[in-house]
């Protein structure tokens, strides 16, 4: 669901379980799309990224799909850990000059329950 | 990330004081920024410079100024620092590449009285 005010969306899960959480994004011109993995007392930390013009990346353990016509992003955790325990951002990136602008959204708790 | 660092880590300031808070990385990377971190509120960028010469505001960057002493270094400071201010403040770097992937420090968290 959507976070109001200062609280964040939560999903507590059994370790071993799979996890989904979604993100929806804003900029149908995003070129980029990026999962972050932020655990209590630490920055974010990178975790996958998916190109605008692809439906389904995978890594270790994780997949991001990509739904443009709805523009909603997915991070999906096989048989989750307590280690996945974290806050989890998805971000946008839009080309700006010669850069890109990250625009983040305001991140999902994820809880592991052992 | 131990490549980038970010001092202090923790930092208790009264209204009006003048902070600085500093980031340096060793990843050789031209690009930093400065952010912004409020619960439930997301990252939300101050500043950022492309190299030592360029320096651009963010999103949020009133009553912030910052420094690029060198490639290396990025400081941010508070001029007079006002409670609204109190917050979690990440510093970041890219080096380029397909999308400019952002390398987070550990953070620094500042509450101002």
């Amino acid at each position: 669901g959507e976070s109001v005010g200062l609280h964040l969306p939560t999903l507590s899960v059994q370790e071993g379980d799979n996890s989904i959480i979604n993100c929806a994004y804003s900029n149908s011109a995003s070129d980029y799309f990026i999962w972050y993995k932020q655990e209590s007392g630490k920055g974010p930390q990178f975790i996958i990224d998916i190109r605008s013009n692809m439906d389904k990346r995978q890594g270790q353990r994780v997949t991001v799909l990509l739904n443009k016509t709805v523009k909603h992003l997915s991070l999906q955790i096989a048989a989750t850990q307590p280690g996945d325990s974290a806050v989890y951002f998805c971000a946008e990136a839009q080309r700006w000059g010669s850069n890109y602008k990250l625009t983040f959204g305001k991140g999902t708790l994820l809880t592991v329950n052992p | 990330d131990a490549d980038v660092t970010q001092t202090p880590r923790n930092r208790i300031t009264k209204t009006g004081k003048r902070i600085m808070l500093e980031c340096s990385q060793t990843k050789g990377h031209d690009r930093m920024y400065w952010y912004r971190q409020d619960p439930g509120l997301g990252l939300r960028l101050i500043y950022y410079s492309f190299d030592v010469k360029d320096i651009n505001k963010g999103e949020i960057s009133d009553g912030y100024s910052v420094s690029r002493q060198a490639q290396a270094k990025f400081s941010l400071s508070l001029e007079s620092a006002i409670p609204n201010q109190t917050a979690l403040y990440f510093c970041a770097t890219s080096g380029g590449g397909s999308y400019n992937e952002q390398f987070f420090g550990p953070g620094t968290r500042l509450t101002v009285l």
